[in-house]
């Protein structure tokens, strides 16, 4: 089975603040691939970040950092100096297959407030 | 072009109405997706298609018919629906193979009242 799971339902910080949204996954595919997708108050799912199964280099683009570890199937993902545009709700996402087709898998959720 | 174009934007529809939503994209994706979305849940999937063939579809029930006319448009035909189904409707392409992102559309509101 393949799961995604988010413990933080909600998190607040002041803006400049540094925030790190924690992912953790389950799957039995050898092969896989993680997303971060932000989604604004209008609705439409952005995409942020991937990263496949087969590497583990992490990598910062911009104010966004990424923590892969497959040993303890993490993906957690860190704003750096946090603004007050990032707040939304962010989703992991983990793509597996079904009888060979593949599928995105979301995460519950977290929502970031980031206050002025 | 990188946009994946739904409407409309918001619907209203009557429980005996038939109603369908429209979903376009021009980025040569074969892959596309309807996703239902109710209020502070993640995206649940629905339907997959690949290669215009119906590939997933997750025990949706049947008041909900999909349809992808070619490799470029995806609809969903609406039909005897109840007030439980008013969420957001969320449409998404990618290459077949999930080795890269989905793109998603902006949504359809749909209140069933």
């Amino acid at each position: 089975a393949q799961k995604v799971t988010q413990a933080q339902t909600e998190i607040s910080v002041v803006e400049k603040e540094d925030v790190t949204l924690d992912c953790v996954y389950e799957t039995r595919d050898t092969t896989y691939y993680l997303f971060w997708y932000k989604q604004p108050p209008s609705g439409e799912l952005v995409f942020l970040i991937r990263r496949n199964s087969f590497d583990e280099q992490n990598e910062i683009s911009g104010r966004y950092s990424w923590n892969f570890q497959k040993s303890t199937s993490s993906f957690n993902f860190t704003i750096t100096a946090s603004q007050v545009v990032d707040s939304a709700v962010y989703f992991c996402a983990l793509s597996g297959t079904t009888s060979g087709t593949y599928k995105y898998i979301f995460g519950t959720g977290t929502r970031l407030k980031v206050l002025a | 072009d990188t946009e994946v174009t739904q409407t409309p934007k918001h619907l209203v529809m009557g429980m005996t109405n038939k109603k369908s939503l429209k979903c376009e994209q021009h980025m040569g994706h074969r892959a596309m997706y309807w996703y239902k979305q109710k209020a502070k849940k993640p995206p649940e999937l629905m339907f997959v298609y690949s290669y215009e063939k119906l590939s997933i579809n997750e025990s949706v029930p049947s008041r909900f018919s999909p349809e992808c006319p070619n490799s470029s448009l995806l609809n969903l035909h609406l039909h005897a629906l109840q007030p439980e189904d008013s969420a957001l409707y969320l449409c998404a392409s990618s290459p077949p193979g999930g080795w890269t992102e989905a793109f998603f559309g902006q949504g359809t509101r749909l209140t069933v009242v």
